[in-house]
Parts: structure tokens; C-alpha cells; sequence
């Protein structure tokens, strides 16, 4: 089954304690992408990566950082969370067309105290 | 730059009465169009999605999605609404030809409420 798994699924943490949220995919997609989502905001890309060893910053990537070692994992790291960084987060991918469609993971909702 | 605007926050429908959602985008050229649906607690899942042809597109769960490219818009619609299709609604749009990792941009989604 096809699948994108993320962990975890709800965090609390306290502002600077660094954290890591894992992303790994079996579908052999070459791209994989962190998204946030609030409020009416819909959807804001994170952090992209196109292959191993290749990311790029999305539309909000400050206070975030990424990884691709492996073609199925792209973990998320928050290396000194902020409160403004409570949300819901979500990792996707899809293949390489264009026209192709984005698989989800279930999300993970952070919460920065 | 390409922009996708959703401009209801929420949808009212009574069931069995037709729905409608409505998108629209901006594109320097021409665009890929997804609509993806989030039940609580889930990740998005994809409905369908326009690449060229036939300007009605047919999804999943009976939606389907009419293109009109001189309004620039992308409407989800069912003709018979069910309690269940009660969730969020985000469309998406991608330019073709555009292949950089930060391809897709999503509106602010659309809760559709469905009720008895």
C-alpha cells in the first residue's frame, strides 16, 4: 500500500527544545515537500527537496531545516521552536510529471508552549 | 507568480441539493488544476485534477470540476450533496511547465457543510 507515514503525530513542546519530525515515503518519489497549514491560510510550502541531496526553501522556511540522505526519508527539523511555529504540518510527494498528484501524510500537529 | 483564491471561508448545502465550490486562479501561462478534500484529522487526499481536454473532470466520491479558462476558475460541484462530503476543500494550481520543487499553490480552503 501506497504510503507516506509521519511521527510524530501530536507534539508539545516548550520554545528551544530542539525537534525533529520524520517523513518517509515508499512510493520511490523523487519529490518530497513540508507544508504548514493554519487558519485560513491554506497551505504554505516549507521546504522542498527534487532527490537526494537536493532541497530548496519553499515559501516559509525560516526556523526550519531540512535533509534528504535517503530518496525515502526528508525529516523536518526545528532546530529552536518558536510558538509562532504551532501548526499543522504535513510532508508529501509526488513523481517527477508535472501533472502528477501529491500524496499526504496523516500531518502532525505541533504545539510550541 | 501564480495565486489560487477560494473566496467562501464556508459552504452551506442541505443534503441531496447540488454543491458548489468555488476557485479561482492566476497562472502566466497555462495551469494544472487539483482539488484535494480533508476529513478531521487526516492529511489531504486527492479528488481530481484538469491537465487539458475536456473541460469537465470527473473525480472521485461524484465530484466533479467544470474549467473555464476565460473566468480563470475551477469550481468543485456535486449534484447531490451527502452528509459525509461534510470537510475541508482546498484547490491547487500548478503552471505548466513550472517543474521546481515549489510548483503547487493551494487556496485557502473551503469548509463544506453538509446537513440533514
Amino acid at each position: 500500500e501506497a504510503q507516506v507515514t509521519q511521527n510524530p503525530r501530536y507534539l508539545i513542546t516548550v520554545t528551544g527544545k530542539k525537534l525533529t519530525v520524520t517523513c518517509s515515503q515508499n512510493m520511490n518519489h523523487e519529490y518530497m515537500s513540508w507544508y504548514r497549514q493554519d487558519p485560513g491560510l491554506g497551505l504554505r510550502q516549507i521546504y522542498y527537496s527534487m532527490n537526494v541531496e537536493v532541497t530548496d526553501k519553499g515559501d516559509v522556511p525560516e526556523g526550519y531545516k531540512v535533509s534528504r540522505k535517503e530518496k525515502r526519508n526528508f525529516p523536518l527539523i526545528l532546530e529552536s521552536p518558536s510558538p509562532n511555529q504551532t501548526s499543522l504540518y504535513f510532508c508529501a510527494t509526488h513523481r517527477t510529471s508535472g501533472a502528477g498528484e501529491l500524496f499526504f501524510g496523516e500531518g502532525s500537529r505541533l504545539t510550541v508552549l | 507568480a501564480q495565486s489560487v483564491a477560494q473566496p467562501e471561508d464556508q459552504v452551506n448545502v442541505a443534503e441531496g441539493n447540488p454543491l458548489t465550490v468555488k476557485c479561482t486562479y492566476s497562472v502566466s501561462g497555462n495551469p494544472y488544476l487539483f482539488w484535494y478534500v480533508q476529513y478531521p484529522n487526516r492529511g489531504l487526499q486527492f479528488l481530481l485534477k484538469y491537465i487539458t481536454g475536456d473541460n469537465l473532470v470527473k473525480g472521485s466520491y461524484g465530484f466533479e470540476a467544470e474549467f473555464n479558462k476565460s473566468q480563470t476558475s475551477f469550481h468543485l460541484k456535486k449534484p447531490s450533496a451527502l452528509v459525509s462530503d461534510s470537510a475541508l476543500y482546498f484547490c491547487a494550481v500548478r503552471e505548466i511547465g513550472n517543474n521546481a520543487g515549489n510548483m503547487l499553490t493551494f487556496g485557502g480552503g473551503t469548509r463544506l457543510m453538509v446537513k440533514p
